[in-house]
């Protein structure tokens, strides 16, 4: 079956621009959850999407907002970008909300502020 | 506020070595743990977990270790292969809740 697929994979964008992420879960999957890494700061929690609601966000600033479809293909939009938010973004999908059914993580995108 | 460190960013064994990586959280209301593997240009993978109700779980080569007193988990490897060389995280969430909270990870190399 297919896994997580995260488009575009690579993404180079200027300041003060916006971005747009996308992620569709592993058919059946209906819990999306967004991760940030960057080099030394391991994965990072941006939100949790289930059932085309917000359940969960983690710590990071307005500019980061998600959204979920009735499909459950979920989307993640980072606007007026700063240099800081060059990482890899990572999706993962779940059957359900919560730690105990397991998490499948896609291959990410990067992208890269200039 | 890094609730969960792992504080070797890096390790290297031997072949056939046993491999051990550790991680600390600092929130007692974590009670479910996960370690995943990450190679370059992939996403992390599930590798194995445990519940707070355990102290220890198995799944063939890999063994995780809970001490809870402690705030302290480990993950063992035994035998280490070349192919176990990955960057491993450490995570963990409370209760229901996708929120899972990461270590910055442990690079690690099995020399042939």
């Amino acid at each position: 079956k297919a896994g997580v697929t995260q488009t575009p994979r690579y993404l180079i964008k200027t300041r003060g621009q916006q971005v747009t992420l996308s992620c569709s879960p592993i058919s059946g999957h209906r819990s999306v959850s967004w991760y940030q890494q960057t080099p030394g700061q391991g994965l990072q929690f941006l939100f949790e999407y289930f059932s085309e609601t917000q359940r969960n966000k983690g710590n990071f600033p307005g500019r980061f907002s998600g959204r979920q479809f009735s499909n459950s293909r979920s989307e993640m939009n980072v606007s007026t970008l700063e240099l800081g938010d060059s990482a890899l973004y990572l999706c993962a999908s779940s059957l359900g909300p919560g730690g105990n059914y397991g998490y499948t993580f896609g291959s990410g995108t990067r992208l890269t502020v200039v | 506020d890094q609730q969960v460190k792992q504080n070797s960013p890096s390790l290297s064994v031997q072949e056939g070595r046993i491999s051990i990586l550790n991680c600390d959280y600092t929130n007692s209301m974590f009670d479910y743990f996960l370690w995943y593997k990450k190679y370059p240009a992939e996403g992390p993978t599930f590798l194995i977990s445990i519940s707070s109700i355990k102290d220890k779980n198995e799944d063939g080569r890999f063994t995780v270790f809970l001490n809870k007193s402690a705030k302290h988990l480990s993950l063992h490897i035994v035998p280490s292969q070349p192919g176990d060389s990955a960057v491993y995280f450490c995570a963990a969430s409370e209760g229901n809740n996708n929120d899972m909270r990461f270590g910055a990870g442990t690079r690690l190399t099995v020399k042939p």
